[in-house]
């Protein structure tokens, strides 16, 4: 099992570009999240998911947008990057009931030019 | 609003001992949860607690007091490979996780 993956693991944007940042997990879990991780602050959730078809904000959730047609993939896109949004991006993911752990992926590092 | 506190960084010499601390504020309360995250990797599962009292994993322990808001992570024995940040978060009564900033742990030889 490759558990959460994430793709890509760098990237480099200029102000107003856009871009997906695609997770995927092969444990059949339910809940799939989006967090960000900022020096000095505490993961942050952007937006989640409790089932295929379904998403839902988080306290971040401006300037970002997500689906998540198929159980296994959860993709969080940027629709014009912004400075702001430079940062560590983590997927996580956990199965029956959300109180279980989330495992994370291994995190896409953003920078925003 | 909510709220989850812990020290930025904390220093222990090798094969010692070391507590770290989490007070947290948060509307409802489903349950604490321990992650380790080592430089430039992913948060990895360490523990959790919902009920008040301590919970021993090998080397690692959680202990939680609800009514207190409080809880700690006791490190035993520790090893040059516990050099990590140990995050703290709380459940709140959406399921959603508040995280605190994290604790850096330096060990020392």
């Amino acid at each position: 099992n490759a558990g959460v993956t994430q793709t890509p693991k760098f990237r480099v944007l200029k102000t107003g570009q856009s871009m997906t940042l695609l997770c995927a997990q092969d444990m059949n879990h339910e809940y799939m999240y989006w967090y960000r991780q900022d020096p000095g602050m505490g993961l942050r959730l952007i937006h989640y998911s409790v089932g295929e078809g379904t998403t839902a904000k988080g306290e971040v959730p401006d300037g970002y947008n997500v689906s998540r047609l198929k159980k296994q993939n959860f993709l969080l896109g940027l629709e014009s990057a912004a400075p702001s949004q430079t940062s560590v991006y983590f997927c996580a993911s956990n199965g029956a009931e959300p109180y279980n752990e989330q495992f994370f992926g291994p995190g896409t590092r953003l920078t925003v030019l | 609003g909510q709220n989850i506190d812990q020290p930025t960084e904390m220093t222990a010499t090798e094969g010692a001992i070391v507590q770290i601390n989490c007070t947290y504020q948060t509307s409802g309360f489903n349950g604490l949860f321990w992650y380790q995250q080592h430089a430039g990797e992913a948060p990895t599962f360490l523990s959790y607690n919902v009920l008040d009292g301590l919970e021993e994993k090998g080397r690692f322990s959680s202990f939680l007091s609800r009514s207190k808001g409080y809880s700690y992570l006791l490190l035993k024995e520790l090893q040059m490979k516990d050099s990590a940040s140990y995050l703290c978060a709380v459940m709140d009564s959406n399921y959603q996780l508040i995280w605190g900033a994290g604790t850096k742990l330096i060990i020392k030889p």
